[in-house]
């Protein structure tokens, strides 16, 4: 049962232009969200994360939007850059447990 | 750089062995966690210890074990391996408490193939 799903294995995009990469969930005691970057022969490292209580939480060239009622996250990334072709994977959790789920990923390739 | 280091970071196995995996957390961070990634997948929750006791863990059988010390190094202990056993093993270190919505902090992890 994949409480988490990343729908799209893959993104290519233009440099420049705007990355959006989509997560859904659905249980909906999740009150907690993050989004994690890969690169290859490394661990993943924290991007951006946004309670439950927003919508939205911005950080630079990063944007995550949640929607509760269609319990679907989504990162944006403007304007993508080459470095920021990596791994993307989104993880939730619920506050109460200590274990947060995490999707399969979504591999983003930034065209120069 | 995370602070978080990992060893060795490739390891093969043969099955019915028995492993071993090292994590050296970041300093300060009362809390480690570990997790599984097979390939194509994300990361699975295998548990967690926090202050050197067990306090929460995955749908993992029992031959997955783990130790946390107070020098802030950690263990995952795997008995019996099995092929299905070959994956990248990820620690991943937080400042610990409740509640739990903090950032983890990942090392690189541990490339293990069981043959």
């Amino acid at each position: 049962d994949q409480q988490v799903k990343q729908n799209s294995p893959s993104l290519s995009v233009q440099e420049g232009r705007i990355s959006i990469l989509n997560c859904d969930y659905t249980n909906s005691m999740f009150d907690y969200f993050l989004w994690y970057k890969k690169y290859p022969a490394e661990g993943p490292t924290f991007l951006i994360s946004i309670s439950s209580i927003k919508d939205k939480n911005e950080d630079g060239r990063f944007t995550v939007f949640l929607n509760k009622s269609a319990k679907h996250l989504s990162l944006h990334i403007v304007p993508s850059q080459p470095g920021d072709s990596a791994v993307y994977f989104c993880a939730a959790i619920n506050s109460g447990t200590y274990k947060y789920i995490f999707g399969t990923g979504t591999r983003l390739k930034v065209l120069a | 750089e995370t602070g978080v280091t990992q060893s060795p970071t490739h390891l093969i196995k043969t099955r019915g062995q028995q492993v071993t995996l090292r994590c050296s957390s970041q300093s300060g961070h009362n809390t480690v966690s570990w997790y599984q990634q097979a390939l194509g997948q994300g990361p699975q929750f295998i548990f967690q210890y926090y202050r050197e006791e067990e306090n929460g863990r995955g749908n993992f059988p029992p031959r997955f074990s783990g130790l946390q010390f107070p020098n802030y190094s950690s263990e995952l202990n795997v008995n019996a391996l099995e092929l299905d056993d070959s994956a990248l093993y990820l620690c991943a270190s937080s400042l610990g408490g409740a509640p739990a919505n903090e950032k983890l902090f990942f090392g690189s992890g541990t490339q293990l193939s069981v043959l």
